[in-house]
């Protein structure tokens, strides 16, 4: 089962101006973190937060994490043609020891930037 | 460095047949993860294995299998395909410590069964 939701499902912008993409989670979690996936290939990490950090920056990249209301939100500014992909959430809920780091993910979203 | 690499890229197999499905972690990472994307979805959670013990196992059959080698190299088999199978399979490395390490993603083998 999926243990985000991204919101929203699909975002159509401009190029340069600025994407936001929110995430909400179920239980509690130990971080979370943001990957891009162009055209059903592999995943690329964009970012860790961890639970106990509010906030996090990343070259062109924001992530804001407030674990009270369980969501983030990733924002991207100066958005490129290149930044058209899916975006997704994961968190890491497990318990810390060796190797457990079982990620539950969202269900995406679809960003496109119009040239 | 290299990142992490799966083989093969494509694979189409017919319903009932087996697969194999290959994952190289990034070197000096000891812990491999394999999840299942269907179409429109999210990747979901199959295996981890670390330090060749499986230490995770998601709501899947019991026709998913999975082993870590020597090397920390992975297979993910897949027993008596059904149409529901066909899917993009993703496999991730990490170093594997108590810390929620970064996982880092191949990029796939997407599977076809017909």
């Amino acid at each position: 089962s999926q243990q985000g939701e991204e919101d929203p499902q699909a975002l159509s912008i401009q190029e340069g101006e600025n994407a936001t993409m929110n995430c909400s989670y179920k239980t509690s979690i130990n971080n979370l973190q943001w990957y891009r996936q162009n055209s059903g290939r592999g995943l690329v990490h964009l970012i860790l937060i961890r639970s106990n950090e509010r906030e996090k920056h990343s070259g062109r990249l924001r992530v804001t994490l407030d674990t009270s209301k369980k969501s983030s939100s990733l924002l991207i500014t100066a958005s490129r043609a290149a930044d058209t992909a899916s975006y997704f959430c994961a968190t890491d809920a497990g318990f810390y020891s060796f190797g457990n780091e079982k990620l539950t993910f969202g269900t995406g979203t679809r960003l496109t930037i119009i040239p | 460095d290299a990142g992490v690499t799966q083989s093969p890229t494509h694979l189409i197999k017919t319903r009932g047949q087996h697969v194999t499905l290959r994952c190289s972690p990034i070197s000096g990472h000891k812990s491999v993860s394999w999840y299942q994307q269907v179409l429109g979805q999210g990747p979901q959670f199959i295996f981890q294995y670390y330090e060749k013990e499986e230490r995770g196992r998601g709501n899947f059959p019991d026709r998913f299998s999975a082993r870590q080698f020597p090397n920390y190299s992975s297979e993910l088999n897949v027993n008596a395909l059904l149409l529901g199978d066909s899917a993009l399979y993703l496999c991730a490395s990490s170093l594997g410590g108590l810390k929620g390490d970064t996982q880092y993603f191949g990029p796939g083998t997407r599977l076809t069964v017909l």
